[in-house]
């Protein structure tokens, strides 16, 4: 089944530097990759995504990148601020683009001001 | 956007007794919805795939009897932990998919006392 690996669990980066999380995934027919960002007490909220026919995608500070040749993708933040410290987890579905999400481990960032 | 409301938030409750948690699609029809579970610092583990008119799916080591789903509508589903012990104590969190990709509830903070 697949299996998603996120790297690394803890972040710790100072205002205004970038932050990078990666993530590789098992299962070649998955085609959705979303990143969801989660605050203490709540909901994951989905921050941005990308289909396996793009490689890149950008929404102003945040980006995505997909190498599907190895099986990963990478969340980036720049220009961080402290409000975008929380857990953030990346996902792909289970068999292709219907099934359930399989998360990865999380990561925490620390935005420190 | 699509927009998937649960309810309660969060809820107390007496070891032994059962609790009802409602997952609702506010806005688009969801005939597949999935329940979560999120013990502290830990990622989210899928529990069941809720179809709507159907039996749930069930993930392996999770007791389907309970842990009751109901989907008897396009918008609804419900998660009812019975004879709820202090072991239950989580997160509870659901999720519907739409043609945009996935939604998450709010989550529910489920305390057994």
């Amino acid at each position: 089944g697949e299996n998603v690996e996120q790297h690394p669990s803890t972040l710790s980066v100072q205002e205004g530097d970038s932050a990078v999380i990666k993530c590789t995934y098992s299962d070649s027919a998955s085609n959705y990759f979303p990143w969801y960002k989660q605050e203490l007490g709540k909901g994951p909220q989905l921050i941005i995504d990308i289909r396996s026919n793009v490689g890149e995608k950008k929404d102003q500070r945040i980006a995505v990148t997909l190498n599907k040749t190895a099986k990963h993708f990478s969340l980036h933040i720049t220009e961080t601020q402290p409000e975008d410290s929380a857990v953030y987890f990346c996902a792909a579905p289970r068999g292709g683009s219907q099934g359930n999400l399989i998360f990865g481990k999380g990561t925490k960032l620390s935005v420190k001001p | 956007g699509a927009v998937v409301s649960q309810h309660p938030s969060w809820v107390i409750c007496k070891s032994g007794t059962s609790v009802k948690i409602e997952c609702r699609s506010l806005d688009f029809q969801a005939t597949t919805m999935f329940w979560y579970r999120q013990f502290p610092k830990q990622s989210l583990m899928l529990m069941a795939t809720s179809n709507e008119g159907s039996k749930a799916t069930y993930e392996q080591g999770v007791e389907k009897d309970k842990f009751l789903i109901n989907h008897a509508s396009l918008t609804l589903s419900t998660l009812t932990v019975t004879s709820a012990h202090p072991e239950d104590s989580s997160f509870y969190i659901c999720s519907a998919t739409n043609l945009n990709g996935y939604t998450f509830g709010s989550g529910t903070r489920l305390t057994v006392v």
